[in-house]
């Protein structure tokens, strides 16, 4: 059973455009919503994260918008550069469930490419 | 800080050979996670510990794999016997100890087994 789905898979955006990646869950015991960004090569780095009693957060050109209702979340990146070219992963964990840390339940991904 | 530290970058291996991937995570941190990644099933969290003390290993997918975290600063992961389908990039990852959605993961090994 696939807790966090994530779409689309992948995404063409040009130069300047809105980059948006969209993501629900299931499991309501989730308090933590973290995007994850990987590169080629390399491991997946925390980008920006939100807790469920905000709405949105904003990070920059990174910003989360968060839907406890509809138990949705998802990423607008503005201004999208080539550099922002990665892999985006969504997730989610349980981080006040006691004793201690919970692992992460990613999104499927999304590949990014910015086209100059 | 040099971040989390996993050994080998790549291995490649025979099916049946044991395989041992090595991680030590970073200083301070009391939580460290291994996750496994394919193009099938994505990033799949495969087990945790928790001050050295494993809390949840629901998915390491066989009785051959094995993990263990002898002191607060080094963890193996280990399979026997390979099989291709155990082909995957694998990632260790470390936190504090309420804050395993805040991970920072290592580099990966990528392991191929033929």
């Amino acid at each position: 059973q696939q807790q966090v789905k994530q779409s689309p898979q992948s995404l063409i955006v040009q130069k300047g455009g809105i980059s948006i990646i969209n993501c629900a869950y299931e499991n309501t015991a989730f308090d933590y919503f973290p995007w994850y960004q990987q590169f080629p090569g390399k491991g997946p780095a925390l980008l920006i994260a939100i807790r469920p009693d905000v709405s949105e957060k904003k990070e920059g050109r990174f910003t989360i918008s968060f839907n406890k209702s509809a138990k949705q979340f998802s990423l607008h990146i503005m201004d999208s550069q080539p550099g922002d070219s990665a892999t985006y992963f969504c997730a989610a964990s349980s981080e006040y469930s006691g004793g201690g840390a919970d692992g992460l339940t990613f999104g499927k991904g999304t590949h990014l490419i910015i086209q100059p | 800080d040099a971040g989390v530290i996993q050994s080998p970058r790549h291995e490649v291996t025979e099916m049946g050979q044991e395989v041992t991937l090595r991680c030590k995570p970073i200083s301070g941190h009391n939580s460290l996670f291994w996750y496994r990644q394919t193009m099938m099933r994505g990033l799949e969290l495969l087990i945790y510990f928790n001050n050295n003390v494993p809390i949840d290993d629901s998915g390491m997918p066989e009785d051959r794999f094995s993990a263990k975290m002898p002191n607060a600063s080094f963890s193996t992961l280990k399979i026997q016997p390979s099989e291709p389908r155990d082909s995957a990039v694998y990632f260790c990852a470390s936190s504090f100890l309420d804050r395993g959605g805040e991970a920072f993961f290592g580099q990966g090994t990528r392991l191929t087994v033929v």
